[in-house]
């Protein structure tokens, strides 16, 4: 069971706006910044969004996100099929003194 | 630019040692500002962090609930390069194991990741 909660999965047609959401606690979300992370198959994980809602260079503005209290999501706008794979996000948890992930969202694009 | 490179072996039997090495080129592993981080993934599991290693002044080490135990990390300054050891491995600790880097700006997000090493632990 992970400390961060997304939904196992999601999914979209191509050029539709899709929410991922990651759940969590006021330990780890209520207190720290949260990261999105895109994984494809056979390669490493992928920093998408740091510091709740801050893209590194190279992302598409396509990959946003935000923080709410002790919740956050990542929105992907204009799906496209390439967007098709898992995203986790991460932060955290002052109480567990440890990085914690959620368990990943597997986003198909229909 | 950073980047990492991890070696090591891919078969390890039940109740040994896993040991994995990542070398770094682009910036030193005593960093002031980095922290080191090895985390694995597997299908049961997904991504789960293990622990990091940094310096500030002197070595520091974080490490998850779950392995703390059987964890040990092993910065060598010598060479440039980062090493894990778990021991007492079961099956369960069969996975992708990955180092990455937190450059300390990012909140926590580790920007640049070695390639991965798959480990299958079987006898």
């Amino acid at each position: 069971q992970s400390v961060l909660t997304q939904p196992p999965s999601a999914s979209g047609t191509p050029g539709q706006r899709v929410t991922i959401s990651c759940s969590g606690s006021r330990s780890n979300i209520g207190l720290n910044p949260v990261n999105w992370y895109q994984k494809l198959p056979g390669t490493a994980p992928k920093l998408l969004i740091y510091s709740n809602n801050q893209r590194p260079s190279g992302v598409p503005d396509r990959f946003s996100a935000s923080k709410s209290v002790t919740s956050a999501s990542l929105a992907i706008s204009g799906l496209q099929s390439e967007d098709e794979t898992d995203y986790y996000c991460s932060t955290w948890d002052d109480s567990l003194n440890s990085l914690v992930f959620g368990g990943g969202t597997k986003l198909t694009v229909l | 630019q950073v980047q990492l490179q991890q070696s090591g072996p891919g078969l390890v039997k039940p109740s040994q040692t896993l040991s994995l090495t990542c070398a770094i080129s682009g910036e030193s592993v005593s960093s002031n500002s980095a922290a080191w981080n090895w985390i694995r993934q597997s299908p049961a599991r997904g991504l789960e962090w293990l622990g990091r290693t940094y310096y500030r002044s002197k070595w520091y080490n974080d490490y998850a609930v779950s392995v703390k135990s059987r964890i040990t990390f092993n910065p060598d300054t010598s060479k440039n390069q980062l090493s894990v050891q778990l021991n007492s491995v079961t099956p369960e600790d069969t996975a992708v194991y990955y180092c990455a880097r937190d450059p300390g700006n990012l909140g926590y997000g580790m920007d640049v990741w070695g390639q991965g090493t798959t480990v299958i632990v079987s006898s």
